[in-house]
């Protein structure tokens, strides 16, 4: 079992829907979490944070948080052309963070 | 503010040799951690250092070794390259290193011919 999984993709949504990328993780002792977006050729760019359970909120992008599930994904409300990039969970493990393989998501116009 | 600098943008070495990579952190962040990165994949940890002490160590041979400065800039090392070194190496800052939110440089793009 892979530490962090999320499925590879592709995710099309149609221009204004809300995109749901899912990651699980398998250390139950994890206590920080990350999402961050990809563009092709670019580096990792920080989007949300999240470390109790429940939801977090900035902007169109929701973080929700559910540890007993070992369960963590990113909402992202009216979806916009310019969102189309790959969505990597991270989860904080000692001194590191562990990345799964990232969603890619295409909003189509 | 600057971001997370990094140098070179790109390089190309050959099998065998050497090459240094170099990372400037945010300023007022005193951990910088090392990734790499293959196509397809997310950033594989490759080392985590916090006021100039290794903190952690991924998965990597002897091969890679790196050292953070006083100014909190750090270097990458890879010695006796392999075609497969040949990856994007992303370096990212942080306050502390502990839970502190990682922000990432533009990376480093090695290609070993």
């Amino acid at each position: 079992q892979k530490e962090v999984e999320q499925n590879s993709g592709p995710l099309s949504v149609p221009e204004g829907a809300i995109a749901s990328l899912n990651c699980t993780y398998s250390d139950r002792g994890s206590q920080s979490f990350f999402w961050y977006r990809q563009y092709s050729g670019k580096s990792p760019e920080l989007i949300m944070s999240i470390y109790s359970n429940g939801d977090k909120e900035d902007g169109r992008f929701t973080a929700q948080l559910n540890k007993a599930s070992q369960y963590v994904s990113l909402l992202i409300r009216d979806s916009q052309p310019s969102d189309s990039a790959t969505y990597l969970c991270a989860v904080m493990g000692t001194y590191k963070y562990i990345f799964g393989t990232g969603t890619r998501l295409k909003v189509l116009a | 503010d600057a971001g997370v600098t990094q140098s070179p943008t790109h390089l190309i070495k050959t099998r065998g040799q050497q090459v240094t990579l170099r990372c400037s952190p945010i300023s007022g962040h005193k951990s910088v951690s090392w990734y790499q990165q293959v196509l397809g994949q997310g950033p594989q940890f490759i080392f985590q250092y916090y006021e100039k002490e290794e903190r952690g160590r991924g998965n990597f041979p002897d091969r890679f070794s790196a050292r953070q400065f006083p100014n909190y800039s750090s270097e990458l090392n890879v010695n006796a390259l392999l075609l497969g070194d040949s990856a994007l190496y992303l370096c990212a800052s942080s306050f502390s290193g502990g839970s502190n939110e990682q922000y990432f440089g533009p990376g480093t793009r090695l290609t070993v011919t």
